[in-house]
C-alpha cells in the first residue's frame, strides 16, 4: 500500500533553514510526482510547489520561491522540502502527497515547524 | 491564481442530515476538483477526484457535483464519523489552490 512517512516535529531558531523529508513507499517513487502542501490555522492550506521524482523537475508557487526549495533522492524513494530564512509565519503543518491519477490522492502525516527564539 | 471560493465556512448538522458544501472556481477548472476530508490531527483524505468520482474505500453517502464553475461535494444521511472539516481543491493548472474549507459541527 502507498505510504509516505515525513520526518519528526521541527523546532527552529528564526534566520535559520529546516530540511523536511518525505519516504515513500509502495509504489515506484519516480512514476508519480510529489507536492507539498503548508497547512495554518489562519490561511488554510497553500500548495507550495511539486516535483517530478524522475527529472528533478520543480514547479513552485510563486509565493513560496525562495522561501521553499523540492529535491528528491531516488535512491532511496524521499522527497525533500528545504525551508530557508524561517520567521514565525513559515510555522505550520508541512504535507507531502503524491500527485496520482485525479490530482493529490496519498498524503503523509504532515510534520509541524515550529519558528521561534 | 484561480480562487476557489467555498461555502459555507461552518455549518451545524445533525445526524441523518444531507449535506451540501460548494466550491466556485474563478475561472473555468473543467473536471480538475477534488474534495478532502479532514478530521483534527490527522491529514487531509481524498474523498473525490475529478469532480464527481468516488475515490477507493469512501462510503457511497458521498458524492460530487458540477454545475458549471460550482462544484458540489454532497453528503447523504450524516452519521458521525462524519463531522469532520472539508477542503476543495482546483489541480487544473499551477498553483494548484484550496477552498477556505467547511468545518461542519453537531448540532
Amino acid at each position: 500500500q502507498v505510504q509516505l512517512q515525513q520526518s519528526g516535529a521541527e523546532l527552529v531558531k528564526p534566520g535559520t533553514s529546516v530540511k523536511l523529508s518525505c519516504k515513500a513507499s509502495g509504489y515506484t517513487f519516480t512514476s508519480n510526482h510529489m507536492n507539498w502542501i503548508k497547512q495554518t490555522t489562519g490561511q488554510g492550506l497553500e500548495w507550495i510547489g511539486i516535483i517530478n521524482p524522475g527529472s528533478g523537475g520543480t514547479s513552485y508557487n510563486v509565493k513560496f520561491k525562495g522561501k521553499a526549495t523540492l529535491t528528491v533522492d531516488k535512491s532511496s524513494s524521499t522527497a525533500f522540502m528545504q525551508l530557508s530564512s524561517l520567521t514565525p509565519e513559515d510555522s505550520a503543518v508541512y504535507y507531502c502527497a503524491r500527485d496520482g491519477y485525479g490530482g493529490p490522492d496519498y498524503w503523509g502525516q504532515g510534520v509541524m515547524v515550529t519558528v521561534s527564539s | 491564481d484561480i480562487q476557489m471560493t467555498q461555502s459555507p465556512s461552518s455549518m451545524s448538522v445533525s445526524l441523518g442530515d444531507t449535506v451540501t458544501i460548494t466550491c466556485r472556481a474563478s475561472q473555468d477548472v473543467g473536471i480538475y476538483v477534488n474534495w478532502f476530508q479532514q478530521k483534527p490531527g490527522k491529514s487531509p483524505r481524498r474523498m473525490i477526484y475529478r469532480a464527481t468520482n468516488l475515490a477507493d474505500g469512501v462510503p457511497s453517502r458521498f458524492s460530487g457535483s458540477r454545475s458549471g464553475s460550482d462544484y458540489s461535494l454532497t453528503i447523504s444521511s450524516l452519521e458521525s464519523e462524519d463531522v469532520a472539516d472539508y477542503h476543495c481543491l482546483q489541480y487544473d493548472e499551477y498553483p494548484y489552490t484550496f477552498g477556505a474549507g467547511t468545518k461542519l459541527e453537531l448540532k
